[in-house]
């Protein structure tokens, strides 16, 4: 699976939208771009997932680059209770293995 | 659904001792997944079964580690006998067998071992 490499922290204003990039340069054209996150003391949550076309969901949207080379996760809204690690992962469609990689700490703040 | 329950919460051990953590994935999901998650090495893959199988063990650190899942409904993640660097958080998770479906993880087991 290909490798992502993603901002090690960044802070969001409450009620702002955060926007987390993530870059993939080397995805290929079978493998998705997935996103979880972990809050303090819990096991991760899924958030979104896309192969090329954007994605929105209750939680977030996923806007994937045309070349599929990068991405970002955007929380429209951010809230204190979306402080947490921010994992962006690239796993092939089929592939069972999910490989988390260090992450964005997101720290919101009031 | 209760989702991934796991036991205990907490562990707390000597050097040496077996150690037996468990999780209960969601009912009718076909893939379990244990990991471990350190501040040095962050989430490890240590192994995954389909349908009660063992399919991967690569990331299972050495001989002490040993998982099992009898049953559709439950599973074990062994360390015998266990040592301080085994101290860390041991999260398990689940999912169906539908491509592309998410992971649900559990609340994870914190284990100190002294």
């Amino acid at each position: 699976d290909a490798k992502t490499t993603q901002p090690t922290s960044m802070d969001c204003a409450e009620g702002r939208a955060a926007n987390l990039p993530c870059n993939h340069s080397t995805i290929s054209g079978n493998e998705y771009v997935y996103w979880y996150r972990q809050i303090h003391s819990q096991g991760p949550q899924y958030i979104i997932h896309g192969l090329k076309n954007n994605e929105t969901n209750e939680m977030a949207s996923l806007i994937i680059t045309e070349d599929r080379k990068s991405s970002t996760l955007i929380l429209p809204h951010a809230t204190l209770r979306d402080t947490a690690v921010y994992y962006c992962i690239v796993r092939v469609e089929y592939g069972n293995k999910l490989v988390f990689g260090a992450g964005t700490i997101l720290r919101v703040k009031s | 659904d209760a989702g991934v329950i796991q036991s205990p919460r907490h562990e707390v051990t000597e050097m040496g001792q077996e150690v037996t953590l468990r999780c209960k994935p969601i009912s009718g999901h076909d893939y379990l997944f244990w990991y471990r998650q350190t501040m040095m090495r962050g989430l490890e893959l240590l192994i995954y079964f389909n349908n009660n199988v063992p399919i991967d063990d690569s990331g299972m650190p050495e001989d002490r580690f040993s998982a099992k899942m009898p049953n559709a409904s439950f599973s074990t993640l062994k360390i015998q006998p266990s040592e301080p660097r085994d101290s860390a958080v041991y999260f398990c998770a689940s999912r169906a067998r539908r491509v592309n479906e998410k992971l649900f993880f559990g609340s994870g087991t914190q284990l100190s071992v002294l």
